[in-house]
């Protein structure tokens, strides 16, 4: 039974450019949610997917995007990269259901220079 | 607005001790809270998830109570192993906020053959 998967594992970008990271969730989990981890701190949480739509959003610009496939894997896409987006980003997956738990990947180190 | 913090923010302990890992939250209104062990530069494996009508959950050498009213949680690691050293978060699954949680800084401990 394969957990989250994510990819790649590492990325290094320049200022300007787009990314586009990749989530494979648990198998049998419907709710994909992504976070952004800078050194020393706490995950901060971008959005959540549910049924191919973004449910939640936490306080991230609109140059974060997202997707959800049918097949419940998610893309999260960073337009105009900026230095202060360098961090760890993590997918979660989870079921609907509230009292469900998360379970995380192993994150997309992303490095912009 | 739901506040998370852990305390402490590290800790060093020889091998073999018994340990207590704290963590406070502002607002008692919550689902459930979860313990995650994060190793340095991954992502994050979920350790207890304790409902908000449950007072404590144990796995293995772990136990993790939780005190709405005084909102506390504590992790208990008992006869602690050089395997144990990691980053400790707790985050709590806020009331209406559904899959969004909030997340403690984290405390990280050291264990010493």
């Amino acid at each position: 039974d394969a957990g989250v998967t994510q990819s790649p594992t590492h990325l290094i970008k320049t200022r300007g450019q787009q990314v586009t990271l990749r989530c494979s969730p648990k198998s049998g989990h419907d709710t994909v949610s992504w976070y952004q981890q800078a050194l020393g701190q706490g995950p901060q949480f971008i959005f959540q997917y549910y049924e191919e739509e973004e449910r939640q959003r936490g306080n991230f610009p609109d140059r974060f995007s997202g997707h959800q496939f049918p097949n419940y894997s998610s893309e999260l896409n960073v337009n105009a990269l900026l230095l202060g987006d360098s961090a760890l980003y993590l997918c979660a997956s989870s079921l609907r259901r509230y009292n469900s738990p998360l379970h995380f990947g192993n994150g997309t180190r992303l490095t912009v220079t | 607005k739901q506040e998370v913090t852990q305390i402490p923010a590290a800790l060093s302990v020889p091998e073999g001790e018994n340990l207590v890992l704290n963590c406070s939250f502002t607002d008692s209104a919550i689902y459930n809270l979860q313990w995650f062990r994060q190793d340095p530069g991954k992502g994050l494996t979920s350790l207890l998830l304790i409902q908000s009508s449950q007072r404590e959950q144990t796995s293995g050498r772990l136990n993790a109570s939780l005190d709405k009213s005084s909102g506390r949680s504590t992790l208990y690691i008992a006869a602690s192993q050089p395997g144990d050293s990691a980053t400790y978060l707790c985050a709590v699954n806020n009331a209406g906020n559904n899959r969004k949680l909030i997340w403690g800084l984290g405390t990280s401990l050291g264990v010493n053959p």
